[in-house]
């Protein structure tokens, strides 16, 4: 069974640092990418950017570029997404999305809830 | 990149059909048959309902279809269940090698 978990609930300070895990299970992790979605709080999806864990490729949104960098370790099938200083606009769900070809998510995770306020 | 357009809002009656759009440009719904649907019920992750147009992933009922003409996509739900009721997101890869959500339709079943 394919299956997405990710990390628990954070709750930040503005400033601080983050990295939310996504760990894949039940089939091949180098051979589908890994997207991450962003949901704030009431509103729609957003598609922020990928990593493709068999040669590492990342391609980011143009909203998310230099903002979030997104790194897997295929050796325990496990994709990231780390913040060097978070922002209380960050506050958000983040989901990551399994991908393969041009098709987005046909496998999400249970989502990662960050809470960032001072 | 700006978001895929779609309408705010839905409605139809049970056992109805309903027609959501979304509509593109030339470079990402029109450039590839790379549109996909989800289906997002409040506090979950959201759902593939359709891929690349108007495929179904196994386990999707038949109710659910899909199509594309030029720059808009859309999604059709016929004999509408009270379970239909829900946000629904397309999606569509773009010639920058990225991807862009519509914005949301919620869906009521009245």
């Amino acid at each position: 069974e394919v299956q997405l978990v990710q990390s628990g609930a954070e709750v930040k300070k503005p400033g601080e640092s983050l990295k939310i895990s996504c760990k894949g299970s039940g089939y091949s992790f180098t051979t589908y990418w890994i997207g991450w979605v962003r949901q704030m709080p009431g509103k729609g999806l957003e598609w922020m950017g990928f990593i493709y864990p068999g040669d590492s490729d990342t391609k980011y949104s143009p909203s998310f570029q230099g903002q979030v960098t997104i790194s897997a370790d295929k050796s325990i099938s496990t994709a990231y997404l780390q913040w060097g200083s978070l922002k209380a606009s960050d506050t958000a769900m983040y989901y990551c999305a399994r991908g393969y070809s041009t098709s987005l998510g046909d496998y999400w995770g249970q989502g990662t809830l960050v809470t960032v306020s001072s | 990149q700006s978001a895929l357009t779609q309408p705010a809002s839905v409605s139809g009656s049970p056992g109805q059909s309903i027609t959501i759009s979304c509509t593109g440009t030339s470079s990402d719904v029109g450039a590839y048959n790379s549109v996909s649907w989800y289906q997002q019920h409040p506090g979950t992750a959201p759902k593939l309902m359709i891929y690349d147009v108007n495929n179904r992933p196994s386990g999707v009922s038949n109710r659910f279809s899909g199509s594309k003409s030029a720059n808009t996509a859309s999604l059709t739900i016929s004999g509408l269940q009270a379970e239909d009721e829900a946000d629904y997101y397309c999606s569509s890869y773009t010639r920058s090698r990225t991807w862009v959500f519509g914005g949301g339709t919620e869906l009521t079943v009245l």
